[in-house]
């Protein structure tokens, strides 16, 4: 119940095209729900996250789409570039007695060509 | 702007060494974790702690690990008898408070051989 199902596993994308990266979780306790970028030798880094009583945020040209009822969430990046390429992580949040724990997915290795 | 620092970078040890991995959290976050990413993989949680003690450990955390916070700035993980399936990178990272943003480390990379 503490699983984050994501997808693809890989991504290949032109320059300017859209890259979608699905996520689902089973945790209705989940709270919160961050996608990390990971780039080759680095640690995660926060790229933007949703909370549940959302269904849609956007940062430039990152959007997170929230179905709080089909407990899914997705990463659209819009005008991908290559710079974009890297490992993206969707994760979910959620308290564990007085504590919070992130859960991440499998994670998804975006590669953009020019 | 702050950074959780960890060191060494990438670390080689030999099967059944000992390792520390050592992590300096940002200095006003009060819960801190560890993660282990094997490579190719998915990020996996280790052990979280706080107030001085491990508040939540995962079935990986087995009695080869330890954490401690030794002088209130570092945050080190021990690993006492290392196998080759220890090798990972491991990311240390701390939050503030609950509901805050998670800061990550740039890992380190802990080969056995």
């Amino acid at each position: 119940q503490q699983q984050v199902k994501q997808s693809p596993q890989s991504l290949i994308v032109q320059k300017g095209g859209i890259s979608i990266i699905n996520c689902a979780y089973e945790n209705t306790a989940f709270d919160y729900f961050p996608w990390y970028q990971q780039f080759p030798g680095k640690g995660p880094a926060l790229l933007i996250a949703i909370r549940p009583d959302v269904s849609e945020k956007k940062e430039g040209r990152f959007t997170i789409s929230f179905n709080k009822s089909a407990k899914q969430f997705s990463l659209h990046i819009m005008d991908s570039q290559p710079g974009d390429s890297a490992t993206y992580f969707c994760a979910a949040r959620g308290r564990s007695g007085g504590y919070q724990k992130v859960t991440f997915g499998t994670g998804t290795k975006l590669q953009v060509i020019p | 702007e702050p950074e959780v620092t960890q060191t060494p970078s990438h670390q080689v040890t030999q099967m059944g060494q000992e390792v520390i991995l050592r992590c300096v959290p940002i200095s006003n976050h009060l819960y801190f974790y560890w993660y282990r990413q094997i490579l190719g993989q998915k990020v996996e949680f280790l052990v979280s702690f706080y107030n001085n003690e491990i508040s939540e450990k995962s079935e990986i955390f087995d009695d080869q690990f330890s954490v401690e916070r030794p002088d209130g700035s570092n945050f080190t993980l021990k690993i006492r008898s290392t196998k080759l399936e220890d090798s990972a990178m491991y990311f240390c990272a701390s939050y503030r408070g609950l509901n805050t943003e998670a800061f990550f480390g740039q890992g380190t990379r802990l080969t056995v051989v």
